[in-house]
């Protein structure tokens, strides 16, 4: 299984919105409506931003939302702020009863 | 409050086999509703799932690693472990530990990491 296709890096301005996208295939991302999508800081383990596609886990602000068509998910930021400032990885369950990660995008606040 | 807490040995020798530990408090290991995944995290890369198991002993593992990994899981200590065979500088990472919700197929809680480096 091949790594799910994020951009290397998204930039933004403070409260600018951005969007980062997360390419698979009709046997992952197209398939299911299990994408998942992690914030990551420098040393620190991953936390859960957005499952199912568009559901945030209590506690996630809701400046943090999710989408899909087809075989590409995507992760909007609005209202960008200095802490969202990290690396975001994006993971979906495939037809295999697998999961796979994209390679990750790091996010620069201007 | 569920915690997930990996140990092991932080320097392995090259072709040996490397064996981390995953201990589980505040939610049991055998409870139906959880897999037990682990992933895992080159310096500087992307993260990079390696499998989980289900307290039955149901293990899936990525296709990429299947011939090298196994996933076990002890309830009576309320732990799972990762044993990965024939290590090489490549296997150097940071291990994470992670309970994966059966129903949004989502890893929620995560350990806090453990550094591996394989190296003479």
């Amino acid at each position: 299984q091949s790594a799910l296709t994020q951009p290397a890096s998204v930039s933004g301005s403070p409260g600018q919105s951005i969007t980062i996208s997360c390419t698979g295939t009709s046997s992952d991302v197209g398939a299911y409506n299990y994408v998942s999508w992690y914030q990551q800081h420098p040393g620190k383990a991953p936390k859960l931003m957005i499952y199912d596609v568009s559901d945030r886990p209590s506690g996630v602000s809701d400046r943090f939302s999710g989408s899909k068509s087809g075989n590409t998910a995507s992760l909007t930021i609005s209202g960008l702020q200095a802490e969202d400032e990290a690396d975001y990885y994006c993971n979906s369950f495939t037809s295999s009863s697998t999961f796979v990660f994209g390679g990750g995008t790091k996010v620069t606040v201007l | 409050q569920v915690h997930l807490q990996e140990s092991g040995p932080g320097l392995v020798k090259p072709s040996s086999t490397m064996s981390l530990t995953c201990t589980v408090s505040g939610v049991s290991i055998s409870s139906g509703s959880y897999y037990w995944s682990w992933i895992r995290q080159h310096p500087g890369q992307g993260l990079e799932w390696i499998g989980y198991i289900y307290h039955t002993g149901s293990t899936y593992y990525n296709p990429s690693l299947k011939f090298r990994v196994a996933i076990s899981v002890d309830s009576s200590k309320n732990q799972f472990s990762l044993n990965l065979k024939s290590v090489t500088a490549a296997d150097t990472a940071v291990y994470y530990c992670a309970r994966l919700n059966i129903a949004h197929n989502t890893m929620r809680v995560w350990g806090q990491g453990t550094t591996v480096t394989v190296s003479s």
